[in-house]
């Protein structure tokens, strides 16, 4: 089974603080994706990548980047977290064509 | 560009009962379309995909789903919910110009099952 996993499950960040993200696929998948889900507004995708060193901008790019140095890890950073940016992080990979398989999430929450 | 709509934020059905959730698409190229369940505190899920095979499409834990193109719709169904049915739902749809690879997803649909 292809597994996703996610650094942490819960994190806690200030507002102005730098927080990485990290996501980690066990299967050589090429594509890799970050979303955000938040009540009411379903996914919504924050980047993604096609390749090592690659990285597309999604719908909502905005305070986010993204890193991509090795194909099975693809990190998201917020350069500086802001409150409206808590809300539950979800790191997916698949190949081509297929379907996409999700990691576990985690919650962010910034005060 | 392509958009999924899911009629109804919530459904509510008692045990035994039929399961339908309504998933309609809009997409310029034919589309490849998925349901995905999320429990409380996980991740999603994949329940089933349409890629242009046959058209009625089986998944894991009992479901199914329907594409039909005269009706862009691909409509989740079950013959009979379980409790441990209870999550909640998301159809996405993916198409040609993003290699099949990007996913828009609709706005979900939670499943209650009442005993």
């Amino acid at each position: 089974d292809v597994k996703v996993t996610q650094s942490s499950r819960y994190l806690v960040k200030r507002t102005g603080e730098k927080v990485f993200l990290e996501c980690v696929q066990d299967m050589d998948h090429e594509n890799m994706f970050w979303y955000r889900q938040d009540p009411g507004l379903g996914l919504r995708l924050i980047y993604f990548s096609y390749d090592v060193k690659m990285k597309e901008k999604g719908d909502i790019p905005e305070g986010y980047s993204v890193s991509r140095e090795k194909k099975e890890r693809f990190s998201l950073i917020l350069e500086s977290a802001s409150t409206n940016q808590t809300s539950m992080y979800l790191c997916a990979s698949s190949l081509w064509g297929r379907g996409q398989f999700f990691g576990p999430g985690t919650r962010l929450t910034v005060l | 560009a392509q958009s999924v709509t899911q009629l109804g934020s919530h459904v509510s059905v008692s045990e035994g009962a039929l399961v339908l959730l309504r998933c309609n698409y809009s997409s310029s190229v034919p589309p490849y379309l998925f349901w995905y369940v999320q429990y409380p505190n996980q991740g999603l899920q994949l329940l089933l995909k349409y890629t242009s095979a046959a058209t009625l499409v089986k998944g894991i834990n009992g479901f199914e789903a329907e594409f039909k193109k005269s009706e862009t719709s691909f409509h989740l169904t079950k013959p009979s919910a379980h409790m441990s049915d209870a999550a909640e739902y998301f159809c996405a749809v993916s198409g040609r110009n993003s290699g099949y690879s990007t996913l828009t997803f609709g706005k979900g649909t939670m499943l209650l099952v009442s005993p």
